[in-house]
């Protein structure tokens, strides 16, 4: 069936430092969407993406799309101890339905 | 933004009871929600669609027989867990897209986290 693949699935940086997660889907996106989930909580959306080799930023991040709609990355600069978290990339299949990357825990030292 | 809760937040249980648990919206319409299950430390994985009105659907590999859906209201969506084992264990998110939204556009519940004695 439909995947999507996150890497990498852990990411310890030292705060101040630069973190990128990538997704790759095995099909055509229609779009693909990046959500937040910090320990214990619920995923918080953060992003749409829509068009083919869309980038769009948000403060510190950097939302990508490839040209293909099959890969997508979140970069985010000078990571703070507030980026704490796990994120994932979702993709959204031509059903609707959305299809779930296994997620990149970000850890930041202080 | 629009707020979806779920209820209860956690619940400890004795193997082979019954668990329900709910999903609201509680400031818009969800016509459809889902429902999906996360082991600790993994993503989360679609189990149903839940349908107003209409019988939920489910993911394959998912019994419905066990993984009661109900979706009564506009506002409601329930899922029980049958006979619960302690394999059931699990985190259960819900989310919803508004009534007449695209489903790009999901809130999601806080989830309840079963444990299953």
């Amino acid at each position: 069936g439909q995947q999507v693949m996150q890497i990498p699935q852990y990411q310890h940086v030292q705060e101040g430092e630069d973190f990128t997660t990538y997704c790759n889907s095995s099909t055509t996106l229609s779009n693909i969407q990046w959500y937040k989930q910090r320990p214990g909580g619920h995923p918080v959306f953060l992003i749409q993406l829509v068009k083919s080799g869309e980038v769009k930023k948000q403060k510190r991040l950097t939302f990508q799309f490839g040209e293909a709609k099959k890969n997508s990355s979140l970069h985010i600069t000078a990571t703070q101890t507030t980026d704490v978290g796990t994120y994932f990339c979702v993709g959204s299949s031509n059903t609707g339905k959305l299809i779930f990357g296994q997620g990149t825990t970000l850890q930041v030292k202080p | 933004g629009a707020v979806v809760s779920q209820h209860p937040s956690r619940v400890i249980c004795k193997s082979g009871t019954s668990v329900k648990i709910e999903c609201r919206s509680l400031d818009f319409q969800a016509t459809t929600m889902f429902w999906y299950r996360q082991f600790p430390k993994q993503s989360l994985m679609l189990m149903a669609t839940s349908n107003e009105g209409s019988k939920a659907t489910y993911e394959q590999g998912v019994e419905k027989d066990k993984f009661l859906i109900n979706h009564a209201s506009l506002t409601l969506s329930t899922l029980t867990v049958t006979s619960a084992h302690p394999e059931d264990s699990s985190f259960y998110i819900c989310s919803a897209p508004p009534r007449g939204g695209t489903w790009n556009t999901q809130y999601f519940g806080p989830g309840t986290r079963l444990t299953v004695l």
